[in-house]
């Protein structure tokens, strides 16, 4: 079956520091990666997106690289804000022989900056 | 509305009562998926409807929880004799379908509503 598995949190960083959440996968076939940004308060929106090996998704100064031969989308920053403070969760949709197109989801890594 | 849309956003009910979800997903969207939120346990899948196809139930908890989505556009949720165990924020999701290979597939992710925060006294 398909799994994320993702560093629980929470992690706490002063501001600017450098930011990773670990994130890896097991898929049936060929998934597209995702990592998903709760904010407090808010509903979950998508961050970014790779969709075949050695793609790099990247959007508000995040980045991931989708690494098919360590089955990983690890999530990056350079300098976190307190702003980015929130739960990341990282995720895979795959299409399987039935024609299902599951979306599983990590358990979420919180993310706490403080000034 | 453009986003997807959930009622009601807050509810409490006394154990044994049932309750309807509703999720009025985006336009067009033909997927359409229920996830569950409990604290520390992240997103529990639980159904998905893609278009006419018969759904995927995998994730229902128990017979406890059925869902239906008419017309291929609104769902509702249903929780029958709610435990105090189904207390959770139940979120839904739509999605265009995943289509084509490669640079020109359609990766179809999901777009989330508020959710609907239930408490079962």
């Amino acid at each position: 079956g398909n799994s994320v598995t993702q560093m629980e949190g929470p992690v706490t960083l002063s501001e600017e520091a450098f930011l990773t959440i670990n994130c890896t996968y097991t898929a049936t076939g060929y998934p597209s990666l995702f990592w998903y940004v709760q904010y407090p308060g808010e509903g979950l929106q998508l961050l970014l997106k790779a969709t075949k090996a050695d793609d790099k998704g990247s959007n508000k100064g995040f980045e991931a690289t989708y690494r098919k031969e360590t089955t990983s989308f690890h999530l990056e920053k350079g300098s976190v804000q307190v702003s980015d403070s929130a739960v990341y969760f990282c995720a895979l949709k795959v299409k399987d022989s039935g024609g299902y197109q599951k979306v599983t989801f990590g358990i979420g890594t919180k993310l706490q900056v403080i000034p | 509305g453009a986003g997807v849309s959930q009622s009601p956003s807050n509810k409490v009910t006394e154990k044994g009562k049932d309750v309807e979800l509703r999720c009025d997903p985006i336009s067009g969207h033909t997927a359409l998926y229920w996830y569950r939120q409990s604290l520390g346990q992240g997103l529990e899948f639980l159904i998905y409807f893609q278009g006419n196809s018969a759904p995927d139930k995998s994730g229902l908890p128990s017979d406890r929880f059925s869902a239906e989505r008419t017309g291929g556009s609104v769902s509702t949720l249903t929780i029958q004799r709610t435990q105090q165990e189904d207390s959770a924020v139940y979120l839904c999701a739509s999605s265009l379908a995943m289509s084509g290979q490669g640079i020109r597939s359609n990766t179809g992710e999901l777009f989330f509503g508020e959710g609907s925060r239930l408490t079962v006294l």
